[in-house]
């Protein structure tokens, strides 16, 4: 079993749906937690961090359940540009004080006139 | 040079040959990293670099090999090339190891036959 898991999807959406996408992690120990957004072919860029207060940018929304160890991501008003793979990342503690980032293998998201 | 970049954009190779990627940033960040990603695998990492001097190994290390000797560089290494090396390759870098934005370079595209 991964360590950090995500529904593949993809989700197809119509303009203006609000989408969610959620992802789980085993180590109850993970400290740091953050959502990438990758286009075809190109490389991941940081959508937003995720804190345990959760946190809100636009129209994106992310939260941190700790107890039930997920984070989700939130898209309100999907616009066609927000076609993408969305991947989770997650840190946990390793050996000599380093926090190891382990991806998600990412959610599909396809957004249609 | 800004953020970071990555050489060759892409290169054919054949089995048994000896291939060094390239990665250089230019943001003093103390942290790098080799991912490579693979359809429906998603990111994995290869080995890391929690600051000059160090490096660790990742999920997926075997048959590759890194070097740390300043902050600006850390080059992947196959000693051998084998077909199922055939990958996108990722170079990343953040301030710490794990906890913060990773900034990603454009990837090189490996195929090995």
């Amino acid at each position: 079993r991964k360590e950090v898991e995500q529904d593949p999807g993809p989700f197809n959406v119509p303009e203006g749906a609000t989408v969610a996408f959620n992802c789980t992690y085993s180590n109850s120990a993970s400290q740091s937690f953050f959502w990438y957004r990758q286009d075809c072919r190109k490389e991941p860029k940081l959508l937003m961090s995720v804190y345990s207060s959760g946190n809100e940018d636009g129209r994106f929304t992310a939260q941190l359940n700790r107890a039930s160890q997920y984070i989700s991501l939130l898209i309100r008003d999907s616009k066609l540009s927000d076609s993408a793979t969305y991947l989770c990342v997650v840190s946990q503690a390793a050996s000599g004080g380093s926090y190891i980032p382990t991806f998600g293998r990412g959610t599909s998201l396809i957004v249609h006139p | 040079i800004a953020g970071i970049t990555q050489a060759p954009t892409s290169q054919i190779l054949a089995a048994g040959r000896r291939m060094t990627l390239r990665c250089t940033q230019d943001m003093r960040h103390n942290a790098m990293y080799w991912y490579r990603q693979d359809l429906g695998l998603g990111l994995r990492l290869i080995h890391y670099s929690n600051t000059a001097g160090t490096t660790g190994k990742g999920e997926v290390p075997d048959g590759y090999s890194v070097s740390r000797a300043n902050t600006d560089d850390f080059p992947l290494t196959l000693a051998s090339a084998v077909p199922s090396q055939t990958s996108v390759y990722f170079c990343a870098s953040s301030d710490s190891m794990g906890t913060d934005t990773q900034y990603f370079g454009p990837g090189t595209r490996l195929t090995v036959l």
